[in-house]
Protein backbone atom coordinates (compact mmCIF):
# COMPACT_ATOMS: atom_id res chain seq x y z
CA UNK A 1 0.00 0.00 0.00
CA UNK A 2 1.15 3.59 -0.88
CA UNK A 3 1.95 5.83 1.97
CA UNK A 4 -0.16 8.63 0.69
CA UNK A 5 -3.16 7.33 -1.90
CA UNK A 6 -5.34 9.74 -3.97
CA UNK A 7 -8.66 9.31 -5.62
CA UNK A 8 -7.35 7.73 -9.14
CA UNK A 9 -9.35 10.73 -11.36
CA UNK A 10 -9.63 12.15 -14.10
CA UNK A 11 -12.42 14.44 -12.74
CA UNK A 12 -14.32 15.86 -15.39
CA UNK A 13 -17.07 18.97 -14.12
CA UNK A 14 -18.64 21.50 -15.25
CA UNK A 15 -18.19 24.95 -14.69
CA UNK A 16 -20.08 25.85 -11.48
CA UNK A 17 -19.51 22.47 -9.66
CA UNK A 18 -18.67 21.24 -6.55
CA UNK A 19 -15.77 18.64 -6.90
CA UNK A 20 -14.11 16.84 -3.67
CA UNK A 21 -10.79 15.48 -3.96
CA UNK A 22 -9.77 12.54 -1.32
CA UNK A 23 -6.71 11.48 0.16
CA UNK A 24 -5.65 8.91 2.32
CA UNK A 25 -2.17 8.15 4.44
CA UNK A 26 -0.85 5.10 6.25
CA UNK A 27 1.70 6.99 8.54
CA UNK A 28 -0.11 7.66 11.85
CA UNK A 29 2.58 10.14 13.01
CA UNK A 30 2.60 12.61 10.31
CA UNK A 31 2.51 15.93 11.36
CA UNK A 32 1.64 18.51 8.84
CA UNK A 33 -0.54 18.21 5.41
CA UNK A 34 -0.66 19.86 2.31
CA UNK A 35 -2.50 20.39 -0.90
CA UNK A 36 -0.43 21.41 -3.77
CA UNK A 37 -1.83 22.36 -7.61
CA UNK A 38 0.54 21.16 -11.00
CA UNK A 39 -0.82 22.46 -13.90
CA UNK A 40 0.54 20.61 -17.24
CA UNK A 41 4.63 20.88 -17.18
CA UNK A 42 4.29 23.33 -14.51
CA UNK A 43 5.96 23.04 -10.79
CA UNK A 44 4.06 21.68 -8.19
CA UNK A 45 2.77 25.25 -6.30
CA UNK A 46 1.25 25.46 -2.71
CA UNK A 47 -2.71 25.76 -2.95
CA UNK A 48 -3.12 25.43 0.66
CA UNK A 49 -2.04 23.89 4.29
CA UNK A 50 -4.18 22.12 6.22
CA UNK A 51 -5.43 22.64 9.23
CA UNK A 52 -7.02 20.52 11.79
CA UNK A 53 -10.10 22.09 12.59
CA UNK A 54 -10.58 22.57 8.82
CA UNK A 55 -10.05 25.55 6.68
CA UNK A 56 -10.92 27.49 4.45
CA UNK A 57 -9.33 29.81 1.35
CA UNK A 58 -12.20 31.56 -0.82
CA UNK A 59 -13.89 28.47 -2.88
CA UNK A 60 -11.29 25.97 -1.46
CA UNK A 61 -11.89 23.92 1.73
CA UNK A 62 -9.07 21.69 3.34
CA UNK A 63 -10.74 19.19 6.21
CA UNK A 64 -8.39 16.73 8.10
CA UNK A 65 -9.56 13.88 10.13
CA UNK A 66 -6.28 12.75 12.19
CA UNK A 67 -8.49 9.86 13.31
CA UNK A 68 -9.62 7.87 10.07
CA UNK A 69 -6.29 9.43 8.31
CA UNK A 70 -8.20 11.08 5.66
CA UNK A 71 -8.01 14.32 4.18
CA UNK A 72 -9.81 16.07 1.65
CA UNK A 73 -10.53 19.28 -0.70
CA UNK A 74 -13.82 20.67 -1.89
CA UNK A 75 -13.68 23.45 -4.64
CA UNK A 76 -16.90 25.08 -4.91
CA UNK A 77 -18.63 27.21 -8.21
CA UNK A 78 -15.42 25.52 -10.78
CA UNK A 79 -13.74 27.64 -12.40
CA UNK A 80 -11.85 26.57 -15.90
CA UNK A 81 -8.72 27.70 -14.36
CA UNK A 82 -9.11 25.11 -11.78
CA UNK A 83 -7.98 22.45 -14.27
CA UNK A 84 -5.13 21.05 -12.80
CA UNK A 85 -3.60 18.00 -10.85
CA UNK A 86 -4.22 18.14 -7.07
CA UNK A 87 -1.49 16.60 -5.37
CA UNK A 88 -2.30 15.73 -1.31
CA UNK A 89 1.28 15.98 1.02
CA UNK A 90 2.08 14.58 4.03
CA UNK A 91 4.82 15.37 6.40
CA UNK A 92 6.08 12.59 8.35
CA UNK A 93 7.60 14.68 10.77
CA UNK A 94 9.34 18.01 11.62
CA UNK A 95 11.62 18.07 8.77
CA UNK A 96 11.27 18.86 5.05
CA UNK A 97 12.87 15.64 3.72
CA UNK A 98 10.01 13.63 5.59
CA UNK A 99 7.48 15.11 2.91
CA UNK A 100 5.22 11.98 0.61
CA UNK A 101 3.59 13.36 -2.44
CA UNK A 102 0.70 11.60 -3.61
CA UNK A 103 -0.10 10.70 -7.10
CA UNK A 104 -2.37 13.60 -7.78
CA UNK A 105 -5.98 13.46 -9.07
CA UNK A 106 -6.66 15.62 -11.95
CA UNK A 107 -9.06 17.72 -12.60
CA UNK A 108 -10.59 18.83 -16.11
CA UNK A 109 -13.42 21.80 -15.70
CA UNK A 110 -15.72 21.74 -19.01
CA UNK A 111 -17.29 24.69 -20.39
CA UNK B 1 10.57 37.61 -0.44
CA UNK B 2 12.14 34.17 -1.43
CA UNK B 3 12.57 33.31 -4.89
CA UNK B 4 14.34 30.18 -6.31
CA UNK B 5 15.88 29.85 -9.50
CA UNK B 6 16.31 26.80 -11.74
CA UNK B 7 17.67 26.84 -15.23
CA UNK B 8 17.76 25.20 -18.08
CA UNK B 9 14.71 25.52 -18.39
CA UNK B 10 14.75 22.52 -21.31
CA UNK B 11 17.48 20.19 -21.86
CA UNK B 12 17.94 17.08 -24.70
CA UNK B 13 21.56 15.41 -24.16
CA UNK B 14 22.50 12.42 -25.41
CA UNK B 15 23.22 8.94 -23.80
CA UNK B 16 26.60 8.87 -21.86
CA UNK B 17 26.87 12.46 -21.59
CA UNK B 18 27.28 14.53 -18.22
CA UNK B 19 24.93 16.30 -16.33
CA UNK B 20 24.79 19.64 -14.60
CA UNK B 21 21.60 21.34 -13.09
CA UNK B 22 21.70 24.22 -11.00
CA UNK B 23 19.22 25.67 -8.32
CA UNK B 24 19.74 28.95 -6.34
CA UNK B 25 17.33 30.46 -3.34
CA UNK B 26 17.45 33.92 -2.66
CA UNK B 27 16.20 36.11 0.07
CA UNK B 28 16.49 33.07 2.81
CA UNK B 29 19.92 31.46 4.82
CA UNK B 30 20.40 27.70 5.59
CA UNK B 31 17.34 27.08 3.58
CA UNK B 32 16.37 23.17 3.62
CA UNK B 33 17.23 22.14 -0.51
CA UNK B 34 15.34 19.43 -2.70
CA UNK B 35 15.95 17.24 -5.96
CA UNK B 36 12.90 15.86 -7.22
CA UNK B 37 12.28 13.79 -10.43
CA UNK B 38 8.67 13.48 -11.90
CA UNK B 39 8.75 11.16 -15.08
CA UNK B 40 5.90 11.84 -17.48
CA UNK B 41 2.16 10.50 -15.72
CA UNK B 42 4.07 9.57 -12.62
CA UNK B 43 4.01 11.45 -9.13
CA UNK B 44 7.19 13.18 -7.43
CA UNK B 45 10.44 11.18 -6.65
CA UNK B 46 12.73 12.22 -3.94
CA UNK B 47 15.72 11.75 -5.20
CA UNK B 48 18.34 14.33 -2.64
CA UNK B 49 17.82 16.72 0.49
CA UNK B 50 20.41 18.86 1.67
CA UNK B 51 20.32 20.90 5.27
CA UNK B 52 23.39 22.49 4.89
CA UNK B 53 26.72 23.27 3.35
CA UNK B 54 28.13 19.86 1.97
CA UNK B 55 25.64 17.64 3.65
CA UNK B 56 23.43 15.46 1.60
CA UNK B 57 21.29 13.06 1.67
CA UNK B 58 20.08 10.55 -1.00
CA UNK B 59 16.72 8.71 -0.94
CA UNK B 60 17.07 6.56 -4.05
CA UNK B 61 20.39 4.88 -5.71
CA UNK B 62 20.94 5.73 -8.82
CA UNK B 63 22.40 7.34 -11.59
CA UNK B 64 22.79 11.01 -9.95
CA UNK B 65 24.93 12.69 -7.54
CA UNK B 66 23.99 16.59 -6.03
CA UNK B 67 25.93 18.80 -4.04
CA UNK B 68 25.73 22.20 -2.06
CA UNK B 69 28.57 24.08 -2.77
CA UNK B 70 27.07 27.12 -1.27
CA UNK B 71 24.54 27.95 1.26
CA UNK B 72 21.93 28.70 -1.08
CA UNK B 73 23.29 26.42 -4.07
CA UNK B 74 22.12 23.17 -4.66
CA UNK B 75 23.20 21.03 -7.92
CA UNK B 76 22.23 17.84 -9.47
CA UNK B 77 24.84 16.09 -11.99
CA UNK B 78 25.45 12.76 -13.28
CA UNK B 79 28.94 12.02 -15.34
CA UNK B 80 27.27 9.46 -17.96
CA UNK B 81 23.23 9.89 -18.65
CA UNK B 82 20.81 7.09 -19.43
CA UNK B 83 17.83 7.29 -20.88
CA UNK B 84 16.01 6.70 -17.30
CA UNK B 85 16.92 9.50 -16.20
CA UNK B 86 14.28 11.16 -18.67
CA UNK B 87 12.05 13.86 -16.97
CA UNK B 88 10.86 16.58 -14.89
CA UNK B 89 13.91 17.66 -12.40
CA UNK B 90 12.47 20.28 -10.00
CA UNK B 91 14.85 21.96 -7.17
CA UNK B 92 12.53 23.05 -3.93
CA UNK B 93 13.33 24.92 -0.74
CA UNK B 94 11.42 24.61 2.75
CA UNK B 95 12.22 26.43 5.85
CA UNK B 96 11.49 22.90 7.99
CA UNK B 97 8.14 21.28 6.80
CA UNK B 98 5.21 23.21 8.84
CA UNK B 99 4.75 25.92 5.87
CA UNK B 100 5.03 23.33 3.05
CA UNK B 101 8.42 23.31 -0.23
CA UNK B 102 8.58 26.51 -3.23
CA UNK B 103 9.48 24.16 -6.12
CA UNK B 104 11.91 25.86 -9.05
CA UNK B 105 10.01 25.91 -12.30
CA UNK B 106 11.83 23.08 -13.55
CA UNK B 107 14.07 21.54 -15.82
CA UNK B 108 12.28 19.13 -18.45
CA UNK B 109 15.20 16.60 -19.50
CA UNK B 110 15.58 14.67 -22.63
CA UNK B 111 17.88 11.68 -22.79
CA UNK B 112 18.07 10.86 -26.58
Amino acid sequence: RKEVEQDPGPFNVPEGATVAFNCTYSNSASQSFFWYRQDCRKEPKLLMSVYSSGNEDGRFTAQLNRASQYISLLIRDSKLSDSATYLCVVNRGNYGQNFVFGPGTRLSVLP
Amino acid sequence: SQTIHQWPATLVQPVGSPLSLECTVEGTSNPNLYWYRQAAGRGLQLLFYSVGIGQISSEVPQNLSASRPQDRQFILSSKKLLLSDSGFYLCAWGDGGYYGYTFGSGTRLTVV
